[in-house]
């Protein structure tokens, strides 16, 4: 099956600096990709659904200047967290997929835990 | 407005006994429904959908999930737990109608004991 890719799996970082975490499909072209945190022993929450070529659409109480995403190629999407915080702290996760009566299906990447101290 | 419901926060099973982790759903269109699991410090792993055909579809690691369109369900089963099924599972669903967001359950811890 298809496999995206996140990079890093893990940061620590200090706060008020900021932190690129990166999202590759590896074996298929994605023209979206969605951004979602996931908080401990909690459900995934939608941030904002990056498409290619395009500024990405960010959901109601998302801070779209400091969660700066970039869609440049068909396998590439970057989260920005810009000066971040102790409560940025959380597992992001993205995804992308195929898209259609048959073959609708969406792929995660393994995450990345963000640490702010 | 779409909407999905696992209404088990967790679930608890004897080892070699059938699972079922339940969802519901509720969207405008015809619905697109998705089993992920999410181990420990992981990401998420596609376990079965259901699109069209079949009301009862079969998945990853000996799951399966029945499309029940008049009660808007689609629970998770599998006839056999492993104490490796404990997980975290979440049930999704897409409106055929809308773009590709998937709506997510609030997820369902399953305890497989020994």
């Amino acid at each position: 099956g298809a496999v995206v890719s996140q990079h890093p799996s893990w940061v620590i970082c200090k706060s008020g600096t900021s932190v690129k975490i990166e999202c590759r499909s590896l074996d298929f072209q994605a023209t979206t990709m969605f951004w979602y945190r996931q908080f401990p022993k909690q459900s995934l929450m939608l941030m904002a659904t990056s498409n290619e070529g395009s500024k990405a659409t960010y959901e109601q109480g998302v801070e779209k200047d400091k969660f700066l995403i970039n869609h440049a190629s068909l396998t590439l999407s970057t989260l920005t967290v810009t000066s971040a915080h102790p409560e940025d702290s959380s597992f992001y996760i993205c995804s992308s997929g195929t898209y259609g009566e048959r073959t609708d299906t969406q792929y995660f990447g393994p995450g990345t835990r963000l640490t702010v101290l | 407005a779409q909407s999905v419901a696992q209404p088990e926060d967790q679930v608890n099973v004897a080892e070699g006994n059938p699972l079922t982790v339940k969802c519901t759903y509720s969207v405008s269109g015809n619905p697109y429904l998705f089993w992920y699991v999410q181990y420990p410090n992981r990401g998420l792993q596609f376990l079965l959908k259901y699109i069209t055909g079949d009301n009862l579809v079969k998945g990853s690691y000996g799951f399966e999930a029945e499309f029940n369109k008049s009660q808007t369900s689609f629970h998770l089963k599998k006839p056999s737990a492993l104490v490796s099924d404990s997980a975290l599972y979440f049930c999704a669903v897409r409106d055929s109608d809308s773009n590709y967001q998937l709506i997510w359950g609030a997820g369902t811890k399953l305890i497989i004991k020994p």
